[in-house]
């Protein structure tokens, strides 16, 4: 599936960095979707937005802050991480409200120093 | 709450079948999917099914649902060294999609 691209795919930052993640969809999706995944953990589901809304916070801390300023893009504002945020981020968007199945990116391999 | 679990591994010889093994808890899931991950890359949808079927095939996957036991498999026939990868089933819950802890499929030569 090559209807969600990710950039960067890999980004190394310090802990005092701002730095933000681009998610988008060519697909005509509604729905767009943050994960984290990491090696000790299963996918974790950080923010989801329903036609440009946020509609679910999964408790993720303030240091993420996620943008959706259309149905196509999404992004994921960082700041001041920590080493334990090293992980893949996926983006992925669902067709419509009726179907369930998600489509992804390839990730951002991302990595705090 | 919703949960899905795995095993964590699974190691075949090529040629042979594969089995991975997926329990959720969640019974008012309507759709099942399962997603491969290959290394580097994101999740890629691979084949699901809806609540009400008992079994579905597309090509080498064949999906089995036992709705009684909440329990769902993929067979992979004759698995190849393309196969190996990271595979992940997940429910459709209320919520959003809810992901396994995903098994590792080992293809030996």
């Amino acid at each position: 599936e090559t209807g969600v691209t990710q950039t960067p795919r890999h980004l190394v930052m310090g802990m005092t960095n701002k730095k933000s993640l681009k998610c988008e969809q060519h697909l005509g999706h509604n729905a767009m979707y943050w994960y984290k995944q990491s090696a000790k953990k299963p996918l974790e589901l950080m923010f989801v937005y329903n036609f440009k809304e946020q509609t679910e916070n999964n408790s993720v801390p303030s240091r993420f802050s996620p943008e959706c300023p259309n149905s196509s893009h999404l992004f994921l504002h960082l700041h001041t991480l920590q080493p334990e945020d090293s992980a893949l981020y996926l983006c992925a968007s669902r067709p419509t409200d009726t179907s369930y199945e998600q489509y992804f990116g390839p990730g951002t391999r991302l990595t705090v120093t | 709450g919703e949960d899905v679990e795995q095993s964590l591994f699974l190691s075949v010889r090529e040629g042979d079948s594969s089995v991975i093994n997926c329990t959720y808890t969640d019974s008012s899931s309507t759709y099942l999917y399962w997603y491969k991950q290959e290394p580097g890359a994101g999740l890629q949808l691979l084949t699901y099914i809806f609540s009400n079927m008992d079994m579905k095939q597309d090509q080498r996957l064949t999906v089995l649902l036992n709705k009684k036991d909440k329990h769902l498999s993929l067979r992979i026939a004759d698995t190849q060294t393309g196969d190996s990868a990271i595979y992940f089933c997940a429910e459709a819950g209320r919520r959003a999609l809810t992901f396994g802890s995903g098994t590792r499929l080992q293809v030996q030569p």
